[in-house]
């Protein structure tokens, strides 16, 4: 399968500072991207959806101002927390979908995750 | 109510067990269906996607009920490494956008 990556893997920051994390398609074009965040014992959260080219779409209680994303190109997307907080503490995955054909329409690459930690 | 639901479990059995799960989705448009593996502090995986009229692949089974919005996974002869969180997903569109379950947690013991 394609592979995606996530950079860094593990962040700890102090309160305020604000934390940048990529997410990069390895060996394919990702048309779209999206960002999920998990916190202990729950499942993923989608909080938005990445166009390359075009602004994020946010889903409903995701703050945009707060988790800045950016789709610069078809291979990598990235998301900043900005004046990161403890609750902000937790698990960050991104996806990753090709161009139908490639990858199938439905299928998702899933990055390896960032954790971060927020002191 | 979620829009995916699954029992939270843990599920403890023993090695060579069969053990079933399941999982409801409450947007009777969704258009595709996936069970995907999740270990202690790592990415989901997916582990197959689930079609209408059933699927098998090796020791894993799934079934789809569209009438009953209900999805199956079923694990024949349990294996140590089969422990793990195994996430229902729902795509409700054809945007991409999939909707993870709470996932259900199986330990399997020697």
């Amino acid at each position: 399968g394609a592979v995606v990556s996530q950079h860094p893997s593990r962040v700890i920051c102090k309160s305020g500072t604000s934390v940048k994390i990529e997410c990069r398609s390895l060996d394919f074009q990702a048309t779209t991207m999206f960002w999920y965040r998990q916190f202990p014992k729950q499942s993923l959260m989608l909080m938005a959806t990445s166009n390359e080219g075009s602004k994020a779409t946010y889903e409903q209680g995701v703050e945009k101002d707060k988790f800045l994303i950016n789709h610069a190109s078809l291979t990598l997307s990235t998301l900043t927390v900005t004046s990161a907080h403890p609750e902000d503490s937790s698990f960050y995955i991104c996806s990753a979908r090709g161009a139908p054909g490639l990858a199938g329409i439905d299928e998702q690459f899933f990055g390896p995750g960032t954790r971060l930690t927020v002191l | 109510r979620k829009e995916v639901e699954q029992d939270p479990g843990p599920f403890n059995v023993p090695e060579g067990a069969t053990v079933a799960f399941n999982c409801t989705y409450s947007n009777s448009a969704s258009q595709s269906f996936f069970w995907y593996r999740q270990d202690c502090r790592k990415e989901p995986k997916l582990l197959m996607s689930v079609y209408s009229s059933g699927n098998e692949d090796g020791r894993f089974t799934a079934q789809l009920n569209r009438a009953s919005q209900y999805i199956s996974l079923l694990i024949r002869d349990s294996k140590l490494s089969d422990s793990a969180t195994y996430l229902c997903v729902v795509n409700p569109s054809n945007t991409g956008k999939l909707i993870f379950g709470q996932g259900t947690t199986l330990q399997v013991k020697p």
